[in-house]
């Protein structure tokens, strides 16, 4: 499987800052998501990212709040911006693989805490 | 959307011996896949088993397999000689063969008693 890491691994941000959160793969990838954890809780998709087009939000996210960046085929970025405490949660990017892209891989995340 | 419940928050085994944990989807689509994510406190997701819906035999890893009853719509994955390692968030997972978006469960929490 794809090697997938993030960075930061972990973060503590004060309220009504930003933070660029950042996936590598390994390998050329043509779809990435990103996924949000909230303390307790499964995993909810924020968006596909698309490379060469504008990321695809789920029903409750919007672009102002999550701009997400796919300038390549193994690089995406997520950014929190104007970050409130309700936004202290793991962040995921995950691609699919396999045969038929028939399994999804997860890169190990990024543990945001918002003050 | 898709709807997958997991109705037991919290499951406990002993060392050695088997636990299942039951999931339950929704859909009216008949070409999907479903998937068990195992979480350890590290928070890397794992993919543990994987199920096609078109497939009749149940998937099988090692000591983990499923039990795909695809009429009642239910997905169990059944622990066997269970060790201390197993010890997590299980998290049963939905993807519509159309689409490779996964709805998620709202997670079982393993834990291994030595």
């Amino acid at each position: 499987s794809a090697v997938i890491s993030q960075k930061p691994s972990r973060d503590i941000c004060q309220r009504g800052t930003s933070l660029t959160i950042q996936c590598q793969v390994d390998s050329q990838v043509t779809m990435m998501f990103w996924y949000r954890q909230q303390p307790g809780q499964s995993l909810t998709l924020i968006a596909t990212a698309n490379q060469g087009s504008e990321a695809t939000y789920e029903s409750g996210f919007v672009i102002d709040k999550f701009p997400i960046s796919r300038p390549n085929l193994t690089f995406s970025t997520l950014t929190v911006s104007n970050m409130s405490p309700e936004d202290s949660s793991i962040y995921l990017c995950s691609v699919p693989e396999g045969d038929s892209y028939n399994e999804q891989f997860f890169g190990p995340g990024t543990r945001l805490t918002v003050l | 959307a898709q709807t997958v419940t997991q109705s037991q928050p919290e499951m406990s085994v002993q060392e050695a011996e088997t636990v299942t944990l039951s999931c339950t989807y929704d859909t009216s689509e008949s070409d999907y896949y479903l998937f068990w994510y195992k979480q350890p406190p590290s928070r890397q997701m794992i993919l543990v088993i994987r199920q096609e819906a078109y497939k009749q035999q149940n998937a099988t890893e090692n000591r983990f397999s499923v039990n795909f009853q695809k009429a009642a719509k239910s997905f169990s994955l059944k622990i066997s000689d269970s060790q201390l390692g197993d010890a997590a968030m299980y998290f049963c997972a939905y993807r519509s063969g159309g689409d490779y978006k996964l709805s998620f469960g709202a997670g079982t929490t393993v834990t291994v008693r030595a």
